[in-house]
């Protein structure tokens, strides 16, 4: 089956700096990948998501960078903001029917 | 607020014992997945079922059944509950079934096993 590795478990970054966020994956058959932000105590939200046609892609401040070859995909938050603050979560879906993996999340801290 | 509820929010219950938790997806959603976080676990796919079917399974255990019922509306059944159980589970639903569909989250129901 699909095995996600996310990297690092918690970040720590300075008001305005950027955080970057790596996934790899095992399963060459995934071919969605989407992005989730957890706050404390709430339910996941999608941020952002990339298909496998697709290399790269943007939403304001939050990019997201696939390798198809390396199978490796990155979340890239520019000027962040104390209201970044939160766990995200990568996760490779695949086969038609939406099977998801999710990554063991990343506990991002902006300091102001 | 997703538009998708979940109840009931907390259950307290001992090990053995069984509960259901239920789920009300989004209106038009067709489709819903269950999800189990747990602390050590990170966020564990466990299910999904489009309009009455199930179509994809993750990491259920056997003593975990769902289904979904001609108004939508699904249940996840535990039994024989264990501590290792307790967790925050997750309903999510999505227009369709087909990849890429964003999947909108429910407020989750924490269940504690003692």
């Amino acid at each position: 089956g699909e095995n996600v590795e996310q990297h690092p478990s918690t970040l720590s970054v300075q008001e305005g700096d950027s955080a970057v966020i790596k996934c790899t994956y095992s399963d060459s058959a995934s071919n969605y990948f989407p992005w989730y932000k957890q706050e404390l105590g709430k339910r996941p939200q999608l941020i952002i998501d990339i298909r496998s046609n697709v290399g790269e892609k943007k939403d304001q401040r939050i990019a997201v960078t696939l390798n198809k070859t390396a199978k490796h995909f990155s979340l890239h938050i520019t000027e962040t903001q104390p209201e970044d603050s939160a766990v995200y979560f990568c996760a490779a879906v695949s086969g038609g029917y939406q099977k998801v993996t999710f990554g063991t999340g990343t506990k991002l801290q902006v300091i102001p | 607020d997703s538009g998708v509820t979940q109840t009931p929010k907390h259950l307290i219950t001992a090990t053995g014992q069984r509960v259901t938790l239920r789920c009300s997806p989004r209106s038009g959603d067709l489709s819903v997945y269950w999800y189990q976080q747990s602390l050590d676990q990170g966020l564990q796919f466990l299910i999904q079922y489009y309009n009455g079917e199930e179509r994809a399974k993750g990491n259920i255990l056997e003593r975990f059944s769902a289904q979904q019922f001609p108004d939508l509306h699904s249940e996840l059944n535990l039994s024989s509950l264990e501590l290792g159980d307790s967790a925050l589970y997750f309903c999510a639903s999505s227009v369709e079934q087909s990849l890429g569909n964003e999947q909108f989250f429910g407020p989750g129901t924490r269940l504690t096993v003692l």
